[in-house]
């Protein structure tokens, strides 16, 4: 059965690196990995989408190993308003499936 | 360019009744894609549509249909409403390229109560 799985959340201070690492077994060979924010009642948010090795924008980096059985989110020098929750999306048993999401909080 | 827009933003239902929810894709997009998600919980995907058809389905019962039009907007029907229906219902759009999704965008959603 394809699964995704997450820490359920994440503690950190303003200024610090934060990695959020998602486990995903039987995902696609062909489709993407993707990363998103979601805050209180809106819509997830688009953060960053790779589908191997390393990809950097201007707000995140993701890694991804060879086998695609994990991935790592990065947020460099995370603020208080980084605080949300984070979930990665993958195409795991021909479902678009989320992790169950992890609920960063960031202390001043 | 408008985002996602869903419709309405909130809906009050009894147990046993049909529910309508719509969405407009992002200008562009081709594929739509619904999520619930109760409170607390991440996204569940529902289905997802492209080119009218139903390309994937998600672990829902029957009573959850949708449909998509030729304009590329989408619809979410749920029959006979039980309590644990309520939740919020997100549409997502996006492109297809090469049988891949690319990234999701997402509406603000529809909050459905079931009494």
């Amino acid at each position: 059965l394809a699964k995704t799985t997450q820490p359920i959340s994440m503690d950190s201070y303003e200024g610090q690196e934060v990695n959020i690492t998602c486990s995903h077994n039987n995902i696609a060979t062909n489709d993407y990995i993707t990363w998103y924010q979601q805050f209180p009642s809106q819509g997830p948010r688009f953060i960053i989408q790779g589908y191997k090795t390393k990809v950097t924008n201007e707000v995140a980096s993701l890694f991804i190993p060879a086998d695609r059985k994990s991935s790592t989110l990065s947020l460099p020098r995370v603020s208080l308003s980084d605080t949300a929750v984070y979930y990665c999306l993958a195409n795991a048993g021909n479902m678009l499936t989320f992790g169950g999401g992890t609920r960063l909080m960031v202390k001043p | 360019d408008a985002g996602v827009t869903q419709s309405p933003t909130h809906l009050i239902k009894t147990r046993g009744q049909q529910v309508t929810l719509r969405c407009s894709p992002k200008s562009g997009h081709d594929t739509v894609s619904w999520y619930q998600q109760a409170l607390g919980q991440g996204p569940q995907f529902i289905f997802q549509y492209y080119e009218e058809e139903e390309r994937q389905r998600g672990n829902f019962p029957d009573r959850f249909s949708g449909h998509q039009f030729p304009n590329y907007s989408s619809e979410l029907n749920v029959n006979a409403l039980l309590l644990g229906d309520s939740a919020l219902y997100l549409c997502a759009s996006s492109l297809t390229d090469r049988g891949r999704t690319e990234k999701l965008f997402f509406g603000s959603g529809t909050q459905l109560s079931v009494l």
